[in-house]
């Protein structure tokens, strides 16, 4: 299995601009999550989905953030627009639900820079 | 609201054994994780525990116990690629079902020394 799949890699946009990150699950499981981690918070949670329906969106900082999960093996979250104080690690993972542990599994991420 | 707390950071030797403490309070617990993050990596998992007591894999084990809020991870015979991040990860959930997500501490940055 190839995991948890994320894109790009690394983004450098200005401020105001859309951003889009992408996150491809590993197929099979049924939760994804979208977190961002910087130094000073640490990773925090601001979305998941479960069967591509959003759960729970309260960590999403404002409405400058959406995020969609349209079928089981994508999902987006979108910045728009995107400000200085939006730079971070943002990452995806994934589970299914009665795992032998029900960890979740992360992609690499995405580290976006707002200048 | 959640609380987790870890050390920032910690240098130990290499060969030695460190433990890296997590105290928690939060409104829910149905399990403890450790993650293991490498500086620019993905986090990825270690341990669980969700019953008292220690569970060992290998040269790394966790301890738990949930009538004091307090979990550590224990590192043996420490070698330089153990230099990581350890996050403490603890699922508020107040039904066994599982399926709610993780609460993250901050991170403990460990660096393994010669």
């Amino acid at each position: 299995d190839a995991g948890v799949i994320q894109s790009p890699r690394h983004e450098v946009t200005e401020m105001g601009q859309e951003v889009t990150l992408r996150c491809k699950p590993i197929s099979g499981h049924d939760y994804l999550f979208w977190y961002r981690q910087t130094m000073m918070r640490g990773l925090e949670l601001l979305i998941y989905f479960n069967n591509n329906v959003p759960i729970d969106d309260s960590g999403m900082p404002e409405d400058r953030f959406s995020a969609k999960m349209p079928n089981a093996s994508f999902s987006t979250l979108k910045i728009q627009p995107s400000e200085p104080r939006d730079s971070a690690v943002y990452f995806c993972a994934s589970r299914i639900a009665g795992g032998s542990y029900n960890e979740q599994f992360f992609g690499p991420g995405t580290r976006l820079t707002v200048l | 609201g959640q609380n987790i707390d870890q050390p920032t950071e910690m240098t130990a030797t290499e060969g030695a054994i460190v433990q890296i403490n997590c105290t928690y309070q939060t409104s829910g617990f149905n399990g403890l994780f450790w993650y293991q993050q490498h500086a620019g990596e993905a986090p990825t998992f270690l341990s669980y525990n969700v019953l008292d007591g220690l569970e060992e894999k290998g040269r790394f084990s966790s301890f738990l116990s949930r009538s004091k809020g307090y979990s550590y991870l224990l590192l043996k015979e420490l070698q330089m690629k153990d230099s990581a991040s350890y996050l403490c990860a603890v699922r508020v959930s107040p039904s066994d079902s599982g399926n709610t997500p993780l609460v993250f501490g901050k991170g403990t940055r460990l660096s393994v020394i010669a």
